[in-house]
């Protein structure tokens, strides 16, 4: 089946610092998002996208699809405490499993301040 | 996130006991997740529902049913509890499959020991 690998696992900034995590599927994805969890949350929906290529920004976050669209990544430039959480990718690779959403292991940010 | 409830919050149960979990909401949203969270793993499906009756296992449904006699609610029975189904589990809810392009929602989890 269908499997989403994120890494790091874990990483460990200074507050100012900026941090990337990475996405990457065993398939073609139709779309991929992203979601945030604080530290006794739950998921929070960030992004999606969709276009082969595509870039969209949120504030100090940078997200991207790969061209080929079996690879994604978030990037936060300038870390700040309030970033601190587990960030999750997640795919969806359509056809009749379109709709069903394949979480990665998850990136989990500690930021010192 | 206000519409979509879970309970309960936190479950200590025995091992071979049953266990009923509960995902309730107010949006009206056709599709309905179960997910559970365990570290390394992130969220994996266990099963979901796109419609009143309407069900599909996920990729960890062994040990695991579900029921969906409403629109508004999502259960997820454990039928004989073990020690590996100690999780966190999630329910979520989606308008729509084909382009769900506001993501999930998420309700606040339940945390599950089985002992």
């Amino acid at each position: 089946g269908q499997q989403v690998m994120q890494i790091p696992q874990y990483q460990h900034v200074q507050e100012g610092e900026d941090f990337t995590t990475y996405c990457n599927s065993s398939t073609t994805l139709s779309n991929i998002q992203w979601y945030k969890q604080r530290p006794g949350g739950h998921p929070v929906f960030l992004i999606q996208l969709v276009k082969s290529g595509e870039v969209k920004k949120q504030k100090r976050l940078t997200f991207q699809f790969g061209e080929a669209k079996k690879n994604s990544s978030l990037h936060i430039t300038a870390t700040q405490t309030t970033d601190v959480g587990t960030y999750f990718c997640a795919g969806n690779a359509g056809g009749t499993s379109y709709g069903k959403l394949t979480f990665g292991q998850g990136t989990i940010l500690t930021v010192h301040p | 996130d206000a519409g979509i409830t879970q309970s309960p919050r936190h479950k200590v149960t025995e091992t071979g006991t049953p266990v009923t979990l509960r995902c309730h909401q107010t949006e009206n949203h056709r599709y309905m997740y179960w997910y559970r969270q365990d570290p390394g793993h992130g969220l994996r499906l266990i099963h979901y529902s796109y419609g009143v009756k309407d069900t599909d296992k996920g990729e960890v449904s062994d040990g695991y049913s579900v029921s969906r006699s409403k629109t508004e609610d999502f259960l997820l029975t454990l039928e004989s509890a073990t020690s590996s189904q100690t999780s966190v589990y999630f329910c979520a809810i989606s308008e729509s499959m084909v382009a769900p392009s506001y993501g999930y929602t998420f309700g606040s989890g339940t945390r599950l020991t089985v002992v």
